[in-house]
């Protein structure tokens, strides 16, 4: 099967610039995840979709990211307007069901973003 | 709170030694928990996990973990490394309770020295 699909794969932009990521997950998963991996640092969780609905978005700094997956299968991950704070890899995972953080989800390979 | 310690940030072997990387956790019920793996430049891979059952599980590439709940531990072995082994390891823990975020570890970079 076809694994979770990200782009771009790297991304530099200025500081108070506009950024989207774009993830699709496995087909026929209904669980998406966005992560933000911040360099020597373990991933956090920054927002999780079941189906077209939020599920957690606590993590989630709403003043400057959004997220959405209106039909249920791909999301986007917007940042605007972007800090130097925000350089980090952003991971997307998607599951079959909420249980995901039970049995363990698949990764996509990440993008890479430099806030300069 | 649930937490993850990994006990040192960076671990180098030589080819063909054997590979130890530490993870305790704490938590106040009985813990789901897991072991990934992050190639350079790549997503997070999992390597084996643990959630009910045998304490001793076997995961992908030669990997295993054995879960010790009276030393709240789950540490990873292999018993001989290989060069294609050097990558960031990350222990995750999940409460088995309602909350059901993984909490993460640090990570472990695994130097493989020919």
């Amino acid at each position: 099967e076809a694994g979770v699909a990200q782009s771009p794969r790297y991304k530099i932009i200025e500081k108070r610039q506009s950024v989207a990521f774009w993830c699709n997950p496995i087909s026929g998963h209904a669980t998406l995840y966005w992560y933000q991996q911040i360099l020597g640092q373990g991933p956090k969780l920054l927002i999780q979709f079941q189906n077209n609905g939020v599920v957690d978005d606590s993590q989630l700094p709403k003043d400057r990211f959004s997220a959405e997956r209106l039909k249920g299968v791909d999301s986007t991950l917007k940042i605007q307007p972007a800090k130097l704070e925000d350089s980090a890899v952003y991971l997307c995972a998607s599951s079959l069901g909420d249980r995901g953080q039970n049995y363990g989800y698949t990764f996509g390979s990440g993008t890479r973003l430099t806030v300069v | 709170a649930q937490s993850v310690t990994q006990l040192g940030s960076h671990v180098s072997v030589s080819e063909g030694a054997l590979v130890l990387l530490r993870c305790n956790y704490s938590s106040s019920v009985p813990p789901y928990l897991f072991w990934y793996v992050q190639y350079p430049n790549q997503g997070l891979q999992l390597l084996l996990k643990y959630t009910t059952g045998a304490t001793l599980v076997k995961g992908i590439n030669g990997f295993e973990a054995e879960f010790k709940k009276s030393e709240t531990s789950f540490h990873l072995t292999k018993p001989s490394a290989h060069m294609s082994d050097a990558a960031e390891y990350f222990c995750a823990v999940r409460n088995a309770g309602n909350n059901r975020k993984l909490i993460w570890g640090l990570g472990t970079s695994l130097a493989v020295n020919p």
